[in-house]
């Protein structure tokens, strides 16, 4: 199993710009989770999902959109990129809810110029 | 308001020492209270987690305690090798679908 697949590793977008980061896990995980770690911080959840079609906001959904058409993949939207939204970007999946066995892809380190 | 934090920033030890480090949480509703550790560069991986109905839970090397009396959690590391250097977190599960994370407390491991 690859486990959770991020990308891309890296991007540097500018002021207003739109992106997708992709995030696809394998594991049949029901759960998927999308954090943002800013440097010297913990995981802040942004979005989460406890299966296709259903999505919820986290802690600081400010900004970005979710979606889960499939079991696999969970892709988060960033409209209209701010300096704020700088950061590095973490995708998690879980068979059951909470952090109890949460399994994280590599990260994408975005920065926002 | 919900939130959980770790004592101290950064901690170094002897290689063969054992390592203590902690966390203080704030909700006592949480069902579970988890340990990640995070190397520089990759995604936190999990450790050990241990239900608000323990106070005690051994892994490899690795024990995790809970004192709920006055909201704390530690994470014990036996014989500290210079591969546990990194970052590592405590998380709270308050919700099904929903964890909040310390801070993190970065490990060194002087050989």
């Amino acid at each position: 199993n690859a486990g959770v697949t991020q990308t891309p590793k890296f991007r540097i977008l500018k002021i207003g710009q739109s992106m997708t980061l992709q995030c696809t896990q394998d594991m049949n995980h029901n759960y998927m989770y999308w954090y943002r770690q800013d440097p010297g911080m913990g995981l802040k959840l942004i979005y989460y999902s406890v299966g296709a079609g259903i999505t919820d906001k986290g802690e600081v959904p400010n900004g970005y959109n979710v979606s889960r058409s499939t079991t696999e993949d969970f892709p988060l939207r960033l409209e209209l990129a701010a300096p704020s939204q700088t950061s590095v970007y973490f995708c998690a999946s879980s068979p059951s809810g909470g952090a109890r066995e949460q399994y994280f892809g590599p990260g994408t380190r975005l920065t926002v110029t | 308001g919900e939130s959980v934090g770790l004592h101290l920033p950064t901690l170094s030890v002897q290689e063969g020492d054992n390592s203590i480090i902690n966390c203080a949480y704030s909700n006592s509703a949480s069902d579970y209270f988890i340990w990640y550790k995070q190397e520089s560069g990759k995604g936190p991986q999990f450790i050990i987690d241990i239900r608000s109905n323990m106070d005690k839970r051994q892994g490899q090397r690795v024990t995790v305690l809970l004192n709920k009396t006055v909201k704390h959690l530690s994470l014990q590391i036996a014989a500290t090798q210079p591969g546990d250097s990194a970052v590592y977190f405590c998380a709270e599960n308050t919700n099904a679908g929903k964890s909040t994370f310390g801070d993190g407390t970065t490990l060194t491991v002087k050989p």
